[in-house]
C-alpha cells in the first residue's frame, strides 16, 4: 500500500532560521505531490504542488519544494522562517487515478520563536 | 469562486446517538468529494470519497457511512456513535477527474461523550 512519511513531527526554530521538512513516499508509479499548511484556527490550504516539469517548485509565502524521484522525496524548504509560519504542515501524494485520493503524511508542527 | 461549507462547526453527542455532518460545495459542478478525519499526530485519514451522485467508496471499515444525494452535497452519518468517533472531520473537493489539488472545508469538531 502507498504511504507517506514525514520525518519531523515537531520542529522549533527561531525567526530567520532556515527550514527543511522531509517527506518520503512509497509508490513506484507516477504521482502528484502536495504540501498543505494549516495555520492555527484556519482551513487546511495548499502551499505548493508538483505535477510534472521542473522538480523545484515554488509556492506561497516563500516556500519551495524539490521532487527527487530517485529518492521518492519531496522536501519542503524556506530560507528564512517568520513567526507567522507557525503552523502544521502536511505532505500528500496522489497516485494518478480518477478518484484523486490523497495519502497524507502524519504532519509536522512547526513552532517559530520570535 | 468556489466555496466549501461544513456544518455544524462543533458538535457534542452522547455515545449511541446518531450523527449527520453536512458538506456542500458552491461554484463548481461534478466535483470529486472526500471525507477525512484528522487526529493529532496522525495526519488526515481518508474515510470516504465520491466521484458522482450515489457513488460512495469507503476506505476504512468503521461505524460511519456517507451519502451523496446531490451533486454538490456530501453527508457523513452514523446510526450509533462510539467514543472512538470523536475527532476533527474535514470535507474536501477536487475537480474531476481526480489527481489535482483538493480544497478543504473548515471542519467539524465532534466530541462523543
Amino acid at each position: 500500500a502507498q504511504s507517506v512519511s514525514q520525518h519531523n513531527h515537531h520542529v522549533i526554530l527561531s525567526e530567520a532560521a532556515s527550514l527543511e521538512l522531509g517527506c518520503n513516499y512509497s509508490y513506484g508509479g507516477t504521482v502528484n505531490l502536495f504540501w498543505y499548511v494549516q495555520y492555527p484556527g484556519q482551513h487546511l490550504q495548499l502551499l505548493l504542488k508538483y505535477f510534472s516539469g521542473d522538480p523545484l517548485v515554488k509556492g506561497i509565502k516563500g516556500f519551495e519544494a524539490e521532487f527527487i524521484k530517485s529518492k521518492f522525496s519531496f522536501n519542503l524548504r524556506k530560507p528564512s522562517v517568520q513567526w507567522s509560519d507557525t503552523a502544521e504542515y502536511f505532505c500528500a501524494v496522489n497516485v494518478i487515478s480518477n478518484t484523486g485520493k490523497l495519502i497524507f503524511g502524519q504532519g509536522t508542527t512547526l513552532q517559530v520563536k520570535p | 469562486s468556489q466555496t466549501i461549507h461544513q456544518w455544524p462547526a462543533t458538535l457534542v453527542q452522547p455515545v449511541g446517538s446518531p450523527l449527520s455532518l453536512e458538506c456542500t460545495v458552491e461554484g463548481t459542478s461534478n466535483p470529486n468529494l472526500y471525507w477525512y478525519r484528522q487526529a493529532a499526530g496522525r495526519g488526515l485519514q481518508l474515510l470516504f470519497y465520491s466521484v458522482g451522485i450515489g457513488q460512495i467508496s469507503s476506505e476504512v471499515p468503521q461505524n460511519l457511512s456517507a451519502s451523496r444525494p446531490q451533486d454538490r452535497q456530501f453527508i457523513l452519518s452514523s446510526k450509533k456513535l462510539l467514543l472512538s468517533d470523536s475527532g476533527f472531520y474535514l470535507c474536501a473537493w477536487s475537480v474531476r477527474p481526480g489527481g489535482y489539488e483538493q480544497y478543504f472545508g473548515p471542519g467539524t469538531r465532534l466530541t462523543v461523550t
